[in-house]
């Protein structure tokens, strides 16, 4: 069955380094997101992508992140200055638009130290 | 932000009976409900999806329940299996499988042998 592919599964970063967290969506998925779930606390949704521009995004997806579709296979999260609070499992999810639902990814814990 | 609330944390059953998870929302915009279930070290696991327009939906062992009037949802699980214990998410989103999803807090599901 097709997967939505995340590296690494694991990443820890010094407070105000910049991480970038890689995705490989299901290839013939239009639609492609970024959750997060912090400790203890519910999913959130982070941002949407599509036709290679942000459809949506929250609050928390403030100047610090973006997100970019660098070859058309890879969709990537990137935080420029990372904060402690910034620690969460990051979720990479796709759809291709029909009554199926998303397809999440297995995540990256991200520890900000 | 508690547009989606799922009241109980845990919930436990014995097996081959049914669990009954829920579900409340306040946002009457939300048009798609969907039910995720979620194991360590995973991510979200799509299993059912409801319209706004119906008010049941049946897959195998699992059903879901849509009241429109009460902005409640519930999921049936029946028989309950062993292999069922997870966390369990309600999710909903204004457009059907492109918006984003605003997720409840989550229900951990243990069925006893």
């Amino acid at each position: 069955e097709p997967e939505v592919t995340q590296t690494p599964s694991h990443q820890v970063t010094q407070m105000g380094q910049e991480v970038i967290l890689r995705c490989v969506p299901i290839s013939n998925h239009l639609y492609f997101y970024w959750y997060r779930q912090i400790l203890g606390q519910k999913v959130e949704f982070l941002v949407s992508f599509y036709n290679n521009e942000i459809s949506e995004k929250s609050e928390i997806f403030d100047d610090q992140f973006s997100v970019e579709r660098p070859d058309g296979s890879n969709f990537t999260l990137k935080i420029r200055s990372t904060k402690l609070e910034d620690s969460a499992m990051y979720f990479c999810a796709s759809s291709v638009g029909d009554l199926g639902g998303y397809t999440f990814g297995s995540g990256t814990r991200l520890t900000v130290v | 932000d508690q547009q989606v609330k799922q009241n109980s944390p845990s919930l436990s059953v014995q097996e081959g009976r049914i669990s009954i998870l829920n579900c409340d929302y306040t946002n009457s915009m939300f048009d798609y409900f969907l039910w995720y279930k979620k194991y360590p070290a995973e991510g979200p696991t799509f299993l059912i999806s409801i319209s706004s327009i119906k008010d049941k939906n049946e897959d195998g062992r699992f059903t879901v329940f849509l009241n429109k009037s009460a902005k409640h949802l519930s999921l049936h699980i029946v028989p309950s299996q062993p292999g069922d214990s997870a966390v369990y998410f309600c999710a909903a989103s204004k457009i059907r499988n492109t918006g984003k999803l605003i997720f409840g807090q989550g229900t951990t599901l243990q069925v006893k042998p």
